[in-house]
């Protein structure tokens, strides 16, 4: 199994609070990804990560801004969580095209 | 931009027995990569098949096969002997390997829960 972990694994908060999930991997790998999984949409791209303090969007990346300082480091940050960014967020990792990605076991929020 | 669609949000097949699972892309690429991936209860996200576009050849992977119709833009799932331990959610994928930094996405469809009854 690829070497991917994330927490916590399970957090509620409060809306207004800031929040950070951190992703991390032992596999050295290039790429890193930031998923949310809701009913009825899939997974879908929040920000993705292409090296050391390269970053980019995704799909959904409002209200949500990332980090990464190390190569096996992904911090996702909601500076204010609201109720819509309850989810199950998943991080995965990539040695790049046509490699798979390798997912972690996600992370459940609960926005009160 | 590229989009992915699974048109059947819930199937159910009995045990030993066929399914297909479908899947259609949109996009402008020639180049490019679709995979299925399946997610347990356990919500585990496991790699099921892949598939290079510019294969003819339909992947296989035991049991797992792909119907890979490129003109058609359709890459359908199909599971032979289906077992118990297939029921999961399965999501369609599509890549497009840009040698630009910040251009490697992978893109989901919405996926199909499949229940294999005993």
């Amino acid at each position: 199994d690829a070497g991917i972990t994330q927490s916590p694994r399970h957090k509620v908060t409060e809306t207004g609070t800031p929040v950070t999930l951190r992703c991390h991997q032992t596999e050295n790998h290039r790429y890193m990804y930031w998923y949310r999984q809701d009913p009825g949409h899939g997974l879908r791209l929040i920000h993705y990560s292409y090296g050391v303090k390269d970053t980019d969007k995704g799909e959904v990346s409002d209200g949500y801004s990332v980090s990464r300082s190390k190569t096996e480091d992904f911090l996702l940050t909601l500076e204010s969580a609201t109720s819509s960014q309850t989810s199950v967020y998943f991080c995965a990792i990539s040695g790049g095209p046509p490699g798979e990605l390798f997912f972690g076991e996600g992370s459940r929020l609960t926005v009160l | 931009a590229q989009t992915v669609t699974q048109s059947q949000p819930e199937m159910s097949v009995q045990e030993a027995e066929t399914v297909t699972l479908s899947c259609t892309y949109d996009t402008s690429e020639n180049n490019y990569y679709l995979f299925w991936y399946k997610q347990p209860p356990s919500r585990q996200m496991i790699l099921v098949i892949r598939q290079e576009a510019y294969k003819q050849q339909n992947a296989t992977e035991n049991r797992f096969s792909v119907n890979f119709q490129k003109a058609a833009k359709s890459f359908s799932l199909k599971i032979s002997d289906s077992q118990l331990g297939d029921t999961a959610m399965y999501f369609c994928a599509f890549m497009t390997p840009y040698s630009g930094a910040g251009s490697y996405q992978l893109t989901f469809g919405k996926g199909t829960k499949l229940s294999v009854i005993p």
